[in-house]
């Protein structure tokens, strides 16, 4: 059984470039959820996708929008970069038959690490 | 929205120790997990709790959900080292569609 994967691992770029990070999700699990989490903080929510469609949004900007492919991999995109845009994202996978000790439980990739200039 | 508080923000014991985290909510949850995240890894899950009162153990860790279900805690015992990292709860907001964590208790264990 492969766990989340994540990729790139770390990137560097600049103010109004725009980003994709990618996800494959968990063996099993068919919804995928993305987090940003900043030095010393708790990851934030930024959306969920489930059956390739958004299923639900935290308090993030348009500029953050994000794809999901019938194997269930995702991508998060995010454009005009902004300085405050550095941070870990984290990719979660959850639900199906594969979901331990639950559905709603979610399994972690080792995130990407955007710095941005 | 839905927001967990989590309290201390950062704590540092001596190995042998006792710890712990609390996790507070001024609404009714539906129900509460708790992860654990080494210093420059990724959150992994540690348990979810449901039911009112419930108390769960997994060897060393003790967790706890309030009778009213607006609080948690996770009581280590005798911390060792390898307790190292950050503790999260986190809690379902509007659905079971997103996930909202707590800011965290970072626990040092001093050898």
């Amino acid at each position: 059984e492969t766990g989340v994967t994540q990729s790139p691992t770390h990137l560097i770029k600049t103010r109004g470039q725009q980003v994709t990070l990618r996800c494959s999700s968990q063996s099993g699990h068919n919804t995928v959820s993305w987090y940003q989490q900043a030095l010393g903080q708790g990851p934030q929510f930024i959306f969920q996708y489930y059956r390739e469609e958004e299923n639900g949004r935290g308090n993030f900007p348009p500029r953050f929008s994000g794809l999901q492919f019938p194997n269930y991999s995702s991508e998060l995109n995010v454009n005009a970069l902004e300085l405050d845009d550095s941070a870990l994202y984290l990719c979660a996978s959850s639900g199906g038959q594969g979901a331990p000790s639950g559905a709603n439980v979610l399994t972690f990739g080792a995130g990407s690490r955007l710095t941005v200039l | 929205g839905q927001q967990v508080m989590q309290i201390p923000q950062y704590q540092h014991v001596q190995e042998g120790e006792d710890f712990t985290t609390y996790c507070n909510s001024s609404t009714t949850l539906s129900n509460i997990q708790w992860y654990k995240q080494r210093p420059g890894g990724h959150p992994v899950f540690l348990i979810q709790l449901v039911k009112s009162g419930e108390v769960k153990k997994q060897k060393r860790l003790t967790f706890q959900f309030g009778e009213a279900k607006k609080n948690s805690s996770l009581h280590i015992t005798a911390t060792q080292t390898t307790d190292v990292g950050t503790y999260f709860c986190a809690a379902f907001s509007g659905g079971y569609n997103k996930l909202i964590f707590g800011a965290g208790t970072r626990l040092a264990v001093h050898p």
